[in-house]
């Protein structure tokens, strides 16, 4: 089955920097790549997600990027905020399988 | 739009015990249903897909006879942990994929629920 690691596990940045988490997987099925984020005690939310056909995507502060070939993608986020502070969570999934397998997640504390 | 809730937040029972566990999508029909486990600090574990009207498919290491799951309508999935031990307590989470539409390969997350075996 589908293997997705992540890195790094814990990542602390001063308010204003940028902050970047990356993901490999092994399955070369997989076509689809959301993030989540959980704050504390709280359900995953999706903040944004790519599919196998697009390179780069995005959305405000956020932005993630896809290389086929090498089989990683990553999340980057610029100007961070101290609400950006939570667990961040890649995913994988072959869109006709809809399963998820996520990665071990990144611990993102923005320091004001 | 595309809430999903699960029932109960919390449960604490004791050892060899079963407990169910309902997640529901409230606003929308869901196909597919996913049943994840997370313990502190780590990452969402697929448990099990559960898809309305047929049998669930299982990871593999999960004991299908020990987590029984259930999807009797495009609103429901039931998560039955059969004679609870302690290892099984845990961050018991469902997602609910909707069904077709711009948004149809989007996951929904409950709330979670934490159950605490003794």
């Amino acid at each position: 089955g589908e293997n997705v690691e992540q890195h790094p596990s814990t990542l602390s940045v001063q308010e204003g920097d940028s902050a970047v988490i990356k993901c490999t997987y092994s399955d070369s099925a997989s076509n689809y790549f959301p993030w989540y984020k959980q704050e504390l005690g709280k359900r995953p939310q999706l903040i944004i997600d790519i599919r196998s056909n697009v390179g780069e995507k995005k959305d405000q502060r956020i932005a993630v990027t896809l290389n086929k070939t090498a089989k990683h993608f990553s999340l980057h986020i610029t100007e961070t905020q101290p609400e950006d502070s939570a667990v961040y969570f890649c995913a994988a999934s072959i869109m006709a399988g809809n399963q998820f397998y996520f990665g071990t997640g990144t611990s993102l504390t923005v320091i004001p | 739009g595309a809430v999903v809730s699960q029932h109960p937040s919390w449960v604490i029972c004791k050892s060899g015990t079963s407990v169910k566990i309902e997640c529901r999508s409230l606003d929308f029909q869901a196909t597919t249903m996913f049943w994840y486990r997370q313990f502190p600090k780590q990452s969402l574990m697929l448990m099990a897909t559960s898809n309305e009207g047929s049998k669930a498919t299982y990871e593999q290491g999960v004991e299908k006879d020990k987590f029984l799951i259930n999807h009797a309508s495009l609103t429901l999935s039931t998560l039955t942990v059969t004679s609870a031990h302690p290892e099984d307590s845990s961050f018991y989470i469902c997602s609910a994929r909707m069904a077709g539409g711009l948004r149809g390969r989007e996951q929904f997350f409950g709330p979670g629920t934490r159950l605490t075996v003794l």
